[in-house]
């Protein structure tokens, strides 16, 4: 059965303290990995595509990188509106984004 | 277009009454999705359509369950004897038919079953 294991759960950062978020998967045929923001009440908002190991996206504060087990989703220099969930979904064989369970992210000021 | 919507953003019902819930994905996205998403959790796949066609339904979906895209445009999810469990956000995605092509999401409709 294909998995999407996100950690950790929740993290906390000071302003300016770099990190990462990871997103570990299990599954068979790959054909996309896609990251998603998520503010309180809303829908996800989308991110990035990641296709295939040693590929790399940037947005702003945002990198996202994948190998063929893990993504990962550098934040750099985070800012208090950078707090969200962030999201982690897997494409396999049936065009289905199957998710993970999410980092929960605060930045303090 | 700017983008999926989704009508209503809440509801509130009483257990045991009917909800039925619209999206309209974005124009010429030929691939729609249907997502339960409860506290803490991330997305749940609740079914898939491609234009009309509904391809894939997850186990989750009981019989109460309906959904429905006409004419491969606006889909419809209908909840039938609605339950406290039932109570979620419930979101809309849709893409482009393809590979790998990600999906866009409207801003759900939150759902309370009193």
């Amino acid at each position: 059965e294909d998995q999407v294991t996100q950690s950790p759960e929740a993290l906390r950062l000071q302003e300016g303290e770099s990190s990462s978020l990871n997103c570990s998967y299990t599954v068979s045929g790959l054909r996309g990995l896609f990251w998603y923001r998520q503010d309180p009440g809303k829908g996800p908002e989308f991110l990035f595509t990641l296709y295939s190991a040693g590929e790399e996206k940037e947005k702003e504060r945002l990198k996202a990188t994948i190998t063929k087990k893990e993504s990962f989703l550098h934040i750099t220099a985070p800012k208090p509106e950078d707090s969200a969930t962030y999201l982690c979904a897997v494409q396999v064989r049936s065009y289905i984004p199957t998710f993970g369970r999410g980092t929960s992210l605060i930045v303090h000021p | 277009d700017t983008g999926v919507s989704q009508n209503p953003r809440h509801k509130i019902t009483k257990r045991g009454q009917n909800v039925t819930f619209r999206c309209d994905p974005i124009s010429e996205h030929n691939r729609l999705y249907w997502y339960r998403q409860t506290l803490g959790q991330g997305p749940e796949f609740l079914t898939y359509f491609q234009n009309e066609a509904q391809l894939e339904k997850s186990r989750l979906l009981s019989d109460r369950f309906s959904a429905e895209r006409p004419k491969g445009s606006f889909s419809t999810l209908e909840i039938q004897r609605t339950e406290q469990g039932d109570s979620a956000m419930y979101l809309c995605a849709s893409s482009f038919q393809g590979a790998n092509t990600e999906a866009f999401f409207g801003q759900g409709t939150r759902l309370t079953v009193v």
